[in-house]
């Protein structure tokens, strides 16, 4: 069984950094494309950030230069590292399956950590 | 970066009803448009890949079609527990953007 856990997240100061993990089991996350994505509070979805099977990342561009993302393929996990962070980066945070045999489309999703920057 | 619009923003509609929802993007992503839906509180669910393939384990009253620009989502006979917030999303380049939603509720 697909299962993805984030944790990581919690309360932290603007200009403050913090680091997502993700968890993934009953597949290989180093042959997936692994994603990113956020919802503000009543808001809308948010792509945030990808990595394909051979490295190559891909940003939003609200993050990029801020957000870093990674995967350590022997623990079977995802990571998204955040710096500078802002009051507009407080969110829901999910991480993702981007399925090659769907084009892409998001097939298993994490059940999301919440990030919070406030002072 | 590509745009990705949908509309309407807001639908009432009734049990039974068949419902569409459109979604153009801002240039031609050939059929890399996926549909979501969402409940309160729980992370999006696949509903549709490449414009028009349903996913596995995904009621049949649900269809999308389009290509180029252009897509729809359709719900044949809605469902009481379909009414939730839907979204649609191009996979052909990043980023992978979403549409900003479209809320299914009861009239």
């Amino acid at each position: 069984e697909v299962q993805l856990v984030e944790s990581g997240g919690g309360l932290v100061q603007p200009g403050g950094s913090l680091r997502l993990s993700c968890a993934a089991s009953g597949f290989t996350v180093s042959s997936n494309y692994m994603t990113w994505v956020r919802q503000a509070p009543g808001k809308g979805l948010e792509w945030v950030s990808v990595i394909y099977t051979g490295g190559s990342t891909y940003y939003a561009d609200s993050v990029k230069g801020r957000f870093t993302i990674s995967r350590d393929n022997s623990k079977h996990t995802l990571y998204l590292q955040m710096n500078s962070l802002r009051a507009e980066d407080t969110a829901v945070y999910y991480c993702a399956r981007s399925s090659i045999a769907a084009r892409l489309g998001i097939d298993y999703w994490g059940q999301g950590t919440l990030v919070i920057v406030s002072s | 970066d590509i745009q990705m619009t949908q509309s309407p923003s807001s639908l009432s509609a009734s049990v039974g009803d068949r419902v569409t929802i459109t979604c153009r993007a801002s240039q031609s992503i050939s059929i890399y448009l996926n549909w979501y839906q969402q409940k309160p509180g729980k992370a999006p669910n696949l509903l549709i890949y490449a414009a028009s393939s349903l996913q596995s384990g995904v009621p049949s009253r649900f269809s999308g079609s389009g290509s180029g620009t252009d897509f729809t989502l359709t719900i044949s006979s809605l469902q009481p527990e379909d009414f939730a917030t839907y979204y649609c999303q191009q996979s052909y380049s990043t980023p992978h953007t979403f549409g900003q939603g479209t809320k299914l509720e009861i009239k």
